[in-house]
């Protein structure tokens, strides 16, 4: 398995639920993050995590929980989620959390809140 | 308020031809340019960047220009080929963050 693996690539969830998206990351990077894609917009970063330590937060609801185990493993825990927060979730991972540090995506988990 | 703008949503262009796919950001402060593709169900993928003491970075058949005082940004992709059918972001980076602001994306449609 090489680059940024995400799971799952389609979720549905109601209201109440609670979920989780995972996403691992092969490229021996020090940065993880999660971006939401929403129809018409751009990519809206949420969390960075640099070396499993969480650097930045975009004033996101906690409804949304990311954890970083280690500097492979990323995953953003669900809960009481709105139908506006339907939307392509992507993970990222970087060599740091650097400005001139390229992103490498996964695929995303395409999220359906109903 | 959108710090990069790709004001095209979509472009075609015949097979062969040149592909020119533009940028602008209102961020002065912005160092570090990219531009990624991204195919339908498929993450983006980073193609190309520059810096900004550069004005011009080539990488085969894809070249990113850079003009600093009109705050403008452009792909050439130089021939043209159906598998370059995508969308194309850019994204720019200022030197005392670690986030990368992202345009909303341009359509190419390679015509063979």
């Amino acid at each position: 398995e090489t680059g940024v693996t995400q799971t799952p690539r389609h979720l549905v969830m109601g209201m109440t639920n609670k979920k989780s998206l995972k996403c691992e990351q092969h490229l021996g990077h020090n940065a993880m993050y999660w971006y939401k894609q929403s129809a018409k917009k751009p990519l809206e970063l949420m969390f960075v995590y640099s070396l499993e330590e969480r650097v930045e937060n975009n004033s996101v609801p906690s409804r949304f929980s990311p954890e970083c185990p280690n500097s492979s493993h990323l995953f953003l825990h669900l809960h009481t989620l709105q139908p506006e927060d339907s939307a392509l979730y992507l993970c990222a991972s970087s060599q740091r959390a650097h400005y001139n540090s390229p992103l490498h995506f996964g695929n995303g988990t395409r999220l359906t809140v109903t | 308020d959108q710090q990069v703008k790709q004001n095209s949503p979509s472009l075609s262009v015949q097979e062969g031809r040149i592909s020119i796919l533009n940028c602008d950001y209102t961020n002065s402060m912005f160092d570090y340019f990219l531009w990624y593709k991204k195919y339908p169900a498929e993450g983006p993928t980073f193609l190309i960047s520059i810096s900004s003491i550069k004005d011009k970075n080539e990488d085969g058949r894809f070249t990113v220009f850079l003009n600093k005082s009109a705050k403008h940004l452009s792909l050439h992709i130089v021939p043209s080929q159906p598998g370059d059918s995508a969308v194309y972001f850019c994204a720019a980076s200022a030197r005392d963050g670690n986030q990368f602001y992202f345009g909303t994306g341009t359509s190419l449609t390679v015509i063979p």
